[in-house]
Parts: structure tokens; C-alpha cells; sequence
């Protein structure tokens, strides 16, 4: 199985900050790779897909790039609603495989 | 707009079975793999099974394998899974979500397996 390996595992953050979180997968996954968010109660919420594509009516502030073993996903600014735990997610080879995910506080 | 309604979760005994159900509209159902993935509760989500376009393959998780059947039906744009010897490790929220990479995903139903 294709191993996720997500950082870091939580952060404390402020409204306003650039925050970013990477993911590195055990194996080249080409582009292969999503990013969710996912709020308490939830479902996961595709924001970007591809690596570096960014899902219809999310905001701009988010971004996603790389590609093969190393991505990053980045928050420009940090909104009050962005407070919630994200994952990636490779879907190149079965099984689907995640990060263990990033959880965002509030400092 | 993409929608996948799931049902059918609910408390279960161990060893006991469910069939959960996804509904799904906004979307050519036919020409998407589907899935069902879960998440234990305070867990990160985990895969469980695949199905390809015509049922022509089939794939589960190995922690499921021989427990669960995964199926589909193409007329009525729904996705099933037949979950059978429950175990108490099996209690999550379980998500169908469309397409090879699971891009979207429904709301999802609570299966909570426990004596």
C-alpha cells in the first residue's frame, strides 16, 4: 500500500495567516492526489484535485502543488472558516490511502 | 449538482449484517467507478471497496474482504453494500463517493456494531 505521510499533524494558527501543510507519498503518484477539508459532523469536502487543481467554488486562497512524491497544500490567508482538519489523499493505486491528517486551531 | 445520499446505517449486534444504499443524481452514474470508504469515529477516513463502471471489477479493503460485497445498479443510479459478519471495529461513518479518485462524497450513514 501506498503510504501518506502528512505534516505536521495539527497547527495553531491565526485569521490572516499562510499556512501549509505538506504530504509525501512512499511512491511516485504522479499528480494523483486530493486534498479535503473536513469540518466536525461533516463529510470530507474536495478542495483541490490533481495535486494542483482547485474544485468549482472554493475559494481562491487555497492551492495545492507538486507532483510524484512531495506536495503541498497552501492557505494564503486564513479565514475563520477554514478552522477544520485536512487530509490528502492518493488515488493512483488501490487502495486509496490518507494522510493522517492536519488539524487547525484557533491560537 | 452532484448528489450521493446514503442510508441504511444504524446499531447493529456483532455478528449481525446491514445493506447500506447510496442514491446518487447530478451525474452519468454508468460512467463512474464508485466507492464506499468509512471513518471510525476521532479516525482518519479509510477506504473499504471499489466497484468499476460495469461491475466488471471489483476490489475491498483487506480488513473487509470476504465480509462485505459491494454492487451496483446502473438503471436506478445507486451503489450498494451488503455488509455481513459485523464487527465491533467495523463501527464508522460510512461514505459512497464517486469516481476513481473519490472526489465527492456523500453525507454519510453511522453503522455502530456493539453488543
Amino acid at each position: 500500500d501506498i503510504q501518506m505521510t502528512q505534516s505536521p499533524s495539527s497547527l495553531s494558527v491565526s485569521v490572516g495567516d499562510r499556512v501549509t501543510i505538506t504530504c509525501q507519498a512512499s511512491q511516485d503518484i504522479k499528480n494523483y492526489l486530493n486534498w479535503y477539508q473536513q469540518k466536525p459532523g461533516k463529510a470530507p469536502k474536495v478542495l483541490i484535485y490533481d495535486a494542483s487543481n482547485l474544485e468549482t467554488g472554493v475559494p481562491s486562497r487555497f492551492s495545492g502543488s507538486g507532483s510524484g512524491t512531495y506536495f503541498t497544500f497552501t492557505i494564503t490567508s486564513l479565514q475563520p472558516e477554514d478552522i477544520a482538519t485536512y487530509y490528502c489523499q492518493q488515488f493512483d493505486i488501490l487502495p486509496l490511502t490518507f494522510g493522517g491528517g492536519t488539524k487547525l486551531e484557533i491560537k | 449538482e452532484v448528489q450521493l445520499v446514503e442510508s441504511g446505517g444504524g446499531p447493529v449486534k456483532p455478528g449481525g449484517s446491514l445493506r447500506l444504499s447510496c442514491a446518487t443524481s447530478g451525474f452519468t452514474f454508468s460512467d463512474n467507478s464508485m466507492n464506499w470508504l468509512r471513518q471510525a469515529p476521532g479516525k482518519g477516513p479509510e477506504w473499504v471497496s471499489s466497484i468499476s463502471t460495469t461491475s466488471g471489477h471489483i476490489y475491498y479493503a483487506d480488513s473487509v474482504r470476504g465480509r462485505f460485497t459491494i454492487s451496483r445498479d446502473n438503471a436506478k443510479s445507486s451503489l450498494s453494500l451488503q455488509m455481513t459478519s459485523l464487527r465491533v471495529e467495523d463501527t464508522a461513518v460510512y461514505y459512497c463517493a464517486r469516481g476513481g479518485g473519490a472526489q465527492h462524497w456523500g453525507q454519510g450513514t453511522l453503522v455502530t456494531v456493539s453488543s
